[in-house]
């Protein structure tokens, strides 16, 4: 089952913060995140792993709470390169893979 | 630089005609994914394998067949029985599991069936 992202959709201005949410119905190990620019592949942002461990690359950090089954990505003083969709891939112990939510489209304004 | 290549970008066929759109990775990876995106719509799991010689179904398999003969190489073929295939295709891999491994995307296919 897919995970639920909110918001669908949110616009900013440049230096505004935004928090992305990401719900699974499914007890999860892991969750990916990640950033698609129209037209292009999405590219690797952070993975949030059971126990509190982070694994990422970018000034843009995340929470996992896994009794909740959520994980939030916090976008800080955003910029213009921030936009675009985001998408959350929660990993469930029943799947070996993983199902990616239908993602939040960012738009930052000047 | 290491990467994934797809092609060919874009694709038009006719209905009822196979296509294999291609994906080669030079990162050394074990796992290779491919996945369907729709407008507005999340990426959807089509197939996965782990090992060469060997592949598993994803969410939406049906219509769709892959080959792993080789490490770096994993085509896919959309078939006539895919009944909607117009969609962007995007190839991946990993280093291990997707546990704590990120996914490499490719630039994607955008295949158009009329």
């Amino acid at each position: 089952q897919q995970p639920v992202q909110s918001p669908q959709a949110v616009i900013l201005r440049e230096g505004e913060d935004a928090v992305i949410n990401c719900s699974s119905s499914k007890a999860l190990y892991s969750v990916h995140w990640y950033r698609q620019k129209h037209g292009e592949a999405p590219v690797f942002l952070m993975i949030l792993l059971k126990g509190g461990e982070q694994k990422g690359h970018e000034k843009i950090s995340a929470s996992f709470n896994e009794k909740k089954q959520q994980s939030s990505l916090y976008l800080t003083a955003s910029q213009l390169s921030y936009s675009g969709t985001y998408f959350c891939g929660p990993l469930s112990g029943s799947a070996r893979q993983l199902t990616f939510g239908s993602g939040t489209q960012l738009t930052v304004l000047p | 630089d290491g990467g994934i290549t797809q092609s060919p970008k874009y694709l038009f066929r006719k209905e009822g005609q196979n296509v294999t759109l291609s994906c080669e990775q030079n990162l050394n990876h074990d796992a290779m994914y491919w996945y369907r995106q729709d407008p507005g719509q999340g990426l959807r799991l089509i197939y996965y394998s782990q090992i060469v010689n060997d592949f598993q179904k994803g969410d939406i398999a049906e219509g769709y067949s892959v080959s792993r003969e080789k490490k770096e190489s994993f085509p896919l073929t959309v078939t006539s029985a895919q009944k909607n295939p117009t969609a962007f295709y995007l190839c991946a891999s990993s280093d291990r599991g997707t546990y704590n491994s990120p996914l490499h995307f490719g630039n994607g296919t955008r295949l158009t069936v009329t």
